[in-house]
């Protein structure tokens, strides 16, 4: 079974810096998806980004992007120039490929504080 | 905006009673998930379905069963509530084909049991 873990239980950041929240994840697949999703006190899941493991690249999404090791079974995400509004849990989750019936598993989410 | 809504967004209820959420669709998908959220847990998934009347378990599904007789809706049901089902529950959608499957969720049912 996959397992996901999330270290930092929270951070904080001043407005404008930079921030990495770490991810680490255990398979024994050599395909499978990652995902950031965020959650503001809103409690909406909001998909933030997803890395596809086949590809070496990182995925970038605006200010959000990440540092994927598959070797480390890492992948943690950078978010630049922080702005209040990025305040909110952030969970990272992982899936196997399943022909679109990819089940979600999740680590337990870091807690985003950014200070003005 | 996966055109996801669950119903009710709230709800107390006893412990003992019968209780069922709902999650509606409106784009034709053909997989969808309920979770439940636990401080320390993360999300963690109950049922899924991929079909109607084709569901399956989860990680923790014990007390739930789910039932699918359309594709737009998915039920969840807690046939005798306990206080460990005390939760706030999603609903899921996998969106995407050919390595872009993702999952979008619904915006979630707090649930107290007493």
């Amino acid at each position: 079974a996959q397992t996901v873990t999330q270290s930092q239980p929270e951070m904080s950041v001043q407005e404008a810096e930079t921030v990495t929240l770490s991810c680490t994840y255990d398979t024994s697949e050599s395909d499978y998806y990652l995902f950031w999703y965020k959650q503001p006190p809103s409690r909406q899941m909001i998909l933030v980004i997803r890395q596809e493991a086949y590809k070496q690249q990182n995925a970038t999404e605006n200010r959000f992007s990440v540092n994927f090791q598959k070797a480390a079974k890492s992948f943690s995400l950078k978010i630049s120039d922080s702005q209040l509004g990025d305040a909110a849990m952030y969970f990272c989750a992982h899936s196997s490929p399943n022909f679109g019936n990819e089940k979600l598993t999740f680590g337990t989410g870091t807690r985003l504080t950014i200070i003005p | 905006d996966a055109g996801i809504t669950q119903s009710p967004r709230h709800k107390v209820t006893e412990t003992g009673t019968p209780v069922t959420l709902r999650c509606h669709q409106t784009e034709n998908h053909r997989y969808m998930y309920w979770y439940r959220q636990d401080p320390g847990h993360g999300l963690r998934l109950i049922h899924y379905s991929y079909g109607v009347k084709d569901t399956d378990k989860g990680e923790v599904s014990d007390g739930y069963s789910v039932s699918r007789s359309k594709t737009e809706d998915f039920l969840l049901t807690l046939e005798s509530a306990t206080s460990s089902q005390t939760s706030v529950y999603f609903c899921a959608i996998s969106e995407g084909w050919g390595g872009q499957e993702t999952q979008y969720f619904g915006p979630g049912t707090r649930l107290l049991v007493l």
